[in-house]
């Protein structure tokens, strides 16, 4: 089976700071990676995905991953915070031709004024 | 509007009584599943589905159980709930097979079991 582990279950960044969230997989062959990003009370919504094309992703609102296959990470990186980025983040994993889908265990952004 | 749809959003029932939760895409999807979200754990998958009449088990299934007789449609059945069935509840739905295509989340059925 595979994993998918998100480092640090809750983050806290000030408004305008570097935000970097942390996903490694284990996979023996290269998968598919996603980000989503959950708001209170509401489903998920996708960030970016990686599908095996440019390593460097570039997903909404300013949220970019890049994958390193190397070191089996797909961390998410925004260069500036904002308020409305305090949400749950979670990294997902799907392999070629199979239809799991395997989640990391989230971490919650906050961000301070 | 392309939408997944669940209902109910908010269920408290007790244990053993059975209970369907239905999910519905206006999407032509041939990709469904059901998750469920606890603390701590992300997101589970328990049942998928790549077509009509072609269901498998994620890595949650026990005490659950799925039918895809429609395509728009995949309701997930709990015959006999249990406290450990408590969870927040979520479908997907995505255009193809293939594993690299973004699922749509519908909004979520927060399931308690007393």
């Amino acid at each position: 089976a595979q994993s998918v582990t998100q480092l640090g279950s809750h983050v806290s960044v000030s408004e305008g700071a570097l935000v970097l969230l942390r996903c490694n997989y284990s996979s023996s062959v290269p998968p598919y990676l996603f980000w989503y990003v959950q708001y209170p009370n509401q489903g998920l919504q996708l960030l970016l995905k990686y599908t095996s094309a440019a390593t460097l992703v570039k997903g909404i609102n300013g949220f970019e991953a890049e994958f390193k296959k190397s070191e089996t990470s797909f961390h998410l990186t925004k260069p500036s915070a904002h308020m409305s980025d305090a949400a749950e983040y979670f990294c997902a994993v799907s392999l070629y031709n199979f239809n799991k889908f395997y989640f990391g265990s989230g971490t919650k952004l906050n961000v301070k004024p | 509007e392309a939408q997944v749809t669940q209902n109910p959003r908010y269920l408290i029932t007790v244990t053993g009584k059975k209970l369907t939760v239905t999910c519905s895409q206006n999407m032509n999807h041939e990709y469904m599943s059901w998750y469920r979200q606890d603390p701590g754990l992300g997101l589970r998958q328990i049942y998928y589905s790549m077509n009509v009449e072609v269901t498998d088990k994620g890595d949650v299934p026990e005490g659950y159980k799925v039918s895809r007789k429609e395509k728009r449609n995949f309701p997930l059945i709990l015959e006999s709930p249990s406290p450990n069935q408590t969870s927040l509840y979520f479908c997907a739905s995505s255009l193809a097979r293939q594993g690299g295509n973004e699922q749509f989340f519908g909004p979520g059925t927060r399931l308690t079991v007393l």
